[in-house]
């Protein structure tokens, strides 16, 4: 089975630019969660999808920041404008709903702002 | 709310001998799930083992076993027989049974495990 697949692996982008990132989770996973990694913060959770619907965004830094779950497979991340503050791995990851589950994740988008 | 501690930033091991990572965790929950994760210097993020709160049995996978203590909110991992291949960096983290927020998973700060020849 496919895992988690993120697009892109990295980019390089320069501030005020719009970055969009994306996620097919796998098949039959009902959530998915939209993690963050810096050295300063450590992993972050920014948004975490249940059903399709946003359950909890308070980790979303601010309005710069969008997420969006179309679909049971597919979900985006949307940086407009990015800041160089923004650089980060982004992950993206999905399990089923249940305290059992592990979740799986992607392998990342190393996003740069310059 | 759910947090998660691990109070060694940084281990060392020789090859072939056992290591423990400790993480301790609080939560209001009575029912939830720990996971322990490694993270190479690739950078993907691999489960390696959970934990459920009522399980009986300390879990094992292979070389990883957990240490849980439930009273002592304490769920260390112990990697037996070291191999090279371990260094990384190793994350606790927790999965509520509370709708909501608690069903995220809530990440320690990492334990860097550098295994020496």
């Amino acid at each position: 089975d496919a895992g988690v697949i993120q697009s892109p692996r990295h980019e390089v982008t320069e501030m005020g630019q719009e970055v969009t990132l994306r996620c097919k989770p796998i098949s039959g996973h009902n959530s998915l969660f939209w993690y963050r990694q810096t050295m300063m913060r450590g992993l972050e959770l920014l948004i975490y999808f249940n059903n399709n619907v946003p359950i909890d965004d308070s980790g979303m830094p601010e309005d710069r920041f969008s997420a969006k779950m179309p679909n049971a497979s597919f979900s985006t991340l949307k940086i407009q404008p990015s800041e160089p503050r923004d650089s980060a791995v982004y992950f993206c990851a999905s399990s089923r709903d249940r305290e059992r589950s592990p979740l799986h994740f992607g392998n990342g988008t190393r996003l740069t702002v310059t | 709310a759910q947090k998660i501690t691990q109070t060694q930033p940084g281990m060392f091991v020789q090859e072939k001998e056992a290591v423990t990572l400790d993480c301790t965790y609080d939560t209001s929950d009575q029912s939830y799930g720990l996971f322990w994760y490694k993270q190479p210097s690739s950078g993907e993020m691999i489960f390696l083992i959970y934990q459920g709160s009522y399980d009986e049995q300390n879990a094992t996978e292979g070389r990883y076993s957990l240490n849980f203590q439930k009273a002592r909110k304490s769920a260390n991992l112990v990697i037996s027989a070291s191999q090279l291949g371990d260094s990384a960096m190793y994350f606790c983290a927790m999965r509520g049974i509370s709708s909501g927020s608690a069903r995220q998973l809530t990440f320690g700060s990492g334990t860097q495990l550098t295994v020496l020849p």
